[in-house]
């Protein structure tokens, strides 16, 4: 059973076009979150929520929105795709929002703009 | 505001060689501190963590990491690696309190036969 699950897990669209990913976690963490990797590795946060209460919203276009439906679910839609959003998107989980546990990660979702 | 830096972009290191992974943090608060493997096509996991207590933390995989204060460190350690330790490794603080976990920009572990 996979603890935090994202779909798809590749996603090659057009510019302009509209997508969602989804993320899902059964460890029952009270936190998640959505990252993004960019082809030098580097991780930046995007979102975080709390029990669907939106915590970190960071310097992100508005292009960009992410949807908590329940404390297991985490979404992220992007609307008019450029190319400069192809990167690797991932979904983590914390037990609490203090995230002193560590996080939990998703396999990811390479999303290719062209 | 915290940050972390960690001093090498690559290390090659020979199979059964010991490896040295270098982290170093800067906070005006009291952290916790991760260490974070990503092998290839995959997401992150967890290896150790420090919280408080003893200063040696054991991770998984036989991995270890010190964490010093004064030298605001927290360097990860493996006696003898194998190939199958080649991945991606990277650093994270929170600081106590806080939400938000920074990442270091990633250290590429490379095991050579």
């Amino acid at each position: 059973d996979t603890a935090v699950s994202q779909t798809p897990k590749y996603l090659v669209t057009q510019m302009g076009n509209d997508k969602s990913i989804k993320c899902e976690q059964n460890l029952g963490h009270d936190t998640m979150y959505w990252y993004k990797q960019d082809s030098k590795k580097f991780l930046k946060i995007m979102f975080s929520y709390n029990n669907k209460e939106l915590i970190i919203n960071e310097t992100v276009p508005n292009r960009f929105s992410p949807k908590s439906p329940d404390k297991a679910h985490l979404n992220l839609h992007i609307n008019s795709l450029e190319l400069g959003d192809s990167a690797v998107y991932f979904c983590a989980s914390s037990q609490t929002l203090a995230a002193n546990y560590g996080y939990t990660f998703g396999s990811g979702t390479r999303l290719t703009v062209v | 505001a915290q940050s972390v830096t960690q001093l090498d972009s690559q290390v090659p290191v020979f199979e059964e060689a010991p490896v040295e992974l270098r982290c170093n943090y800067s906070s005006s608060v009291s952290v916790y501190l991760f260490w974070y493997v990503q092998y290839p096509n995959q997401g992150l996991q967890l290896l150790l963590k420090y919280l408080s207590g003893s200063t040696l933390v054991k991770g998984i995989n036989g991995f270890e990491a010190e964490f010093n204060k004064s030298q605001t460190s927290f360097h990860l350690r493996k006696p003898s690696v194998h190939i199958s330790d080649t991945a991606e490794y990277f650093c994270a603080v929170i600081h106590t309190g806080g939400f938000k976990t920074i990442f270091g920009a990633g250290t590429r572990l490379f095991v050579k036969a």
